[in-house]
């Protein structure tokens, strides 16, 4: 498997525009998971999905944050309008089981700059 | 009070030393302790976990638990410049949540 596949590795985008991350787990994880990274706060758990359904997102805000998952292979996380606090490193997550000793796969994360 | 608490160093330690990073959580109920490591412009990667009271080895990794304390940590032996990296100490507690902390910067030097 390819592992965590995200897209776009890179986005800029200006502020009070529209963005669209993108995710695909690895095959067969039924736990998706949306982090952000950021220097101060470090990684804040935004959301997160068991076998599609949302299982927690109270991380997330929910006036410009949203996130879907409309099949078991892939996953959305929406800002809008984005803005320059915004800016920061967001990791998706997938774990086949999420008990004990069950590692989270993380992807290569994308980087977002609002300006 | 945040869920999980780390210093956020840099901790610097001469090549050869041990290296001792350390965890506080909140969640009395939390299950399971897990350490990621994390590089520069990288994604995390687990390192190790734990989840019962004690010491835990895996090659020059040492996880320690202490529930009552509620204390995690991890010690690595013989430390090498290449393990200079932020190291995260993850918890998951009675949902499936895993929170992070804010991870600790290592700095081994040669």
């Amino acid at each position: 498997d390819a592992g965590v596949i995200q897209s776009p590795r890179h986005e800029v985008t200006e502020m009070g525009q529209e963005v669209t991350l993108r995710c695909k787990p690895i095959s067969g994880h039924d736990y998706l998971f949306w982090y952000r990274q950021t220097m101060m706060q470090g990684l804040e758990l935004l959301v997160y999905f068991n076998n599609k359904a949302v299982m927690d997102d109270s991380g997330m805000p929910k006036d410009r944050f949203s996130a879907k998952m409309p099949n078991a292979s892939f996953s959305t996380l929406k800002i809008q309008p984005s803005e320059p606090r915004d800016s920061a490193v967001y990791f998706c997550a997938s774990s086949p089981l999420f008990q004990m000793n069950t590692e989270a796969f993380f992807g290569q994360g994308t980087r977002l700059t609002v300006v | 009070q945040k869920e999980v608490e780390q210093n956020s160093g840099p901790l610097s330690v001469p090549e050869g030393a041990i290296a001792s990073l350390n965890c506080t959580y909140s969640d009395r109920g939390s299950q399971s302790f897990f350490w990621y490591r994390q590089y520069s412009g990288k994604s995390p990667e687990l390192i190790m976990f734990i989840y019962s009271n004690g010491d835990k080895e895996d090659g020059r990794f040492t996880a320690q638990l202490n529930k009552a304390s509620q204390y995690v940590s991890l010690l690595i032996r013989d430390s090498q410049p290449s393990d200079s990296a932020t190291y995260l100490c993850a918890v998951n507690g009675n949902t499936d949540k895993l929170i992070f902390g804010t991870g600790t910067r290592l700095q081994v030097f040669p």
